[in-house]
């Protein structure tokens, strides 16, 4: 039962366009969300969060946005560069509500690829 | 170095050894988190470390998983008996603050296990 899904394994962009990452989630419990990138053989690095109370963060080149009602994300990345390549993971936590608000629930990834 | 260490970075076994995987955290971070990501999934919790409290659990997949972690810094997680399935990348993480709403998780590079 997959709690967080990100259902497009890959997408290619051309640089200088936008990228558009999407995530859906089921449990309606979760109040916090997070983007994390990886590298190659290398670990998942935090990226931008978005807690339940907002419907958007902004950091630099990268945006979240937060639809509570169709339970679903999106992390944008404006303008796209080829360093952007890397798998970017959704995950979720009950961040605010108590419980498991350590515990992140995570996407299976999508694979950006970002062409010069 | 400043960030997450594990050890080690790859290891092949025959089915049925144990193995150890080591995590050293960021000097100072009270939270401590092993999670693996199997081929194609997206990263499964295993098990939480918060200073001296009882650790989460309730991610091991069996009883043949088994993690300590001594002195609050250095974590171990152990298997025993491996099988194929075992077959993954582990990752530990370590963070300032266990709520995944103020503190986010900073991961290591992982120990990629591979059971022949």
């Amino acid at each position: 039962d997959q709690q967080v899904k990100q259902n497009s394994p890959s997408l290619s962009v051309q640089e200088g366009r936008i990228s558009i990452l999407n995530c859906d989630y089921t449990n309606s419990m979760f109040d916090y969300f997070l983007w994390y990138k990886k590298y190659p053989a290398e670990g998942p690095t935090f990226l931008i969060s978005i807690s339940s109370i907002k419907d958007k963060n902004e950091d630099g080149r990268f945006t979240v946005f937060l639809n509570k009602s169709a339970k679903h994300l999106s992390l944008h990345i404006v303008p796209s560069q080829p360093g952007d390549s890397a798998v970017y993971f959704c995950a979720a936590s009950q961040g605010r509500r108590g419980g498991s608000n350590y515990k992140l629930t995570f996407g299976k990834g999508t694979l950006l690829t970002v062409n010069p | 170095g400043a960030g997450v260490s594990q050890s080690p970075s790859n290891k092949v076994t025959e089915k049925g050894k144990d193995v150890e995987l080591r995590c050293d955290p960021i000097s100072g971070h009270t939270a401590l988190y092993w999670y693996r990501q199997s081929l194609g999934q997206g990263l499964e919790f295993l098990i939480y470390f918060q200073g001296n409290s009882a650790p989460d659990k309730s991610g091991l997949p069996s009883d043949r998983f088994s993690a300590e972690r001594t002195g609050g810094s250095v974590s171990t997680l152990t298997i025993q008996r491996t099988q194929q399935e075992d077959s993954a990348v582990y990752l530990c993480a370590s963070s300032l603050n266990y709520r995944t709403n103020t503190g986010e998780l900073f991961f290591g590079e992982g120990s990629r296990l591979t059971v022949l």
